[in-house]
């Protein structure tokens, strides 16, 4: 089945440690997502790539950085993981036909800061 | 700006009844999506249903079906036959269009389901 893969599923990392959580889909979708979700509350979109555009929220800190070095990939990396960085990252994807634009999401990868 | 309102934090349905789960939104944009997703405690967002804007007829997906009053500007969520893997975290979210090929999805704060046996 066509599906949006993200790794490693939990994250256990070291205040200041750097960090890489992976992204995969095989819907070969043009557009693809990071959210940062904490708990008990909404999404909140970190940037997304269309293609290989890349599109950084105006508060997205500078400590979020991503890559995608093809249509099936992304990454999201964080230089220096702090506390407050402790979260559920969700990577979801779409593609953009006659207006119709649904975001198909990942398991999610809930990351421990120590 | 756009805005998403769910005004119910927590809802209570007895198993097999019907439930409404409340959306508002507020957009200056001719043209948007609406979509509900539910959240497990697992933290996986599934898509359930979409309504666009210009859309005659109001969205039915099994037993998940969007009650869409465009001039009140609502997209209540109406699940039948409640089940008990129902309960989880419901999401309203409104989709607009950001520029060349991307869309912004903007979240309501979600409301959280419990199916009572």
């Amino acid at each position: 089945d066509a599906m949006v893969i993200q790794n490693p599923r939990y994250q256990v990392t070291q205040f200041g440690k750097p960090v890489t959580l992976s992204c995969s889909q095989t819907l070969n979708h043009n557009v693809m997502y990071w959210y940062q979700q904490k708990s008990s509350q909404a999404p909140k979109l970190l940037f997304h790539y269309y293609d290989k555009d890349f599109n950084n929220e105006a508060d997205t800190p500078d400590n979020f950085q991503s890559r995608r070095p093809n249509t099936s990939f992304c990454f999201l990396d964080i230089r220096s993981p702090g506390l407050g960085d402790a979260a559920m990252y969700l990577c979801a994807t779409s593609r953009v036909e006659g207006g119709l634009n649904t975001q198909y999401f990942g398991p999610g990868t809930r990351l421990t800061v120590l | 700006a756009q805005k998403i309102t769910q005004t119910q934090p927590g809802m209570f349905v007895q198993e097999k009844e019907a439930v409404t789960l409340d959306c508002t939104y507020d957009t200056s944009d001719p043209s948007y999506g609406l979509f509900w997703y539910k959240q497990p405690s697992s933290g996986e967002m599934i898509f359930l249903i979409y309504q666009g804007s210009y859309d005659q007829q109001n969205a039915t997906e099994g037993r998940y079906s969007l009650n869409f009053q465009k001039a009140r500007k609502s997209a209540n969520l109406v699940i039948s036959a409640s089940q008990l893997g129902d309960s989880a975290m419901y999401f309203c979210a409104m989709s607009n269009r950001r520029g060349a090929g991307s869309y912004q999805l903007t979240f309501g704060k979600g409301t959280k389901l419990s199916v009572i046996p």
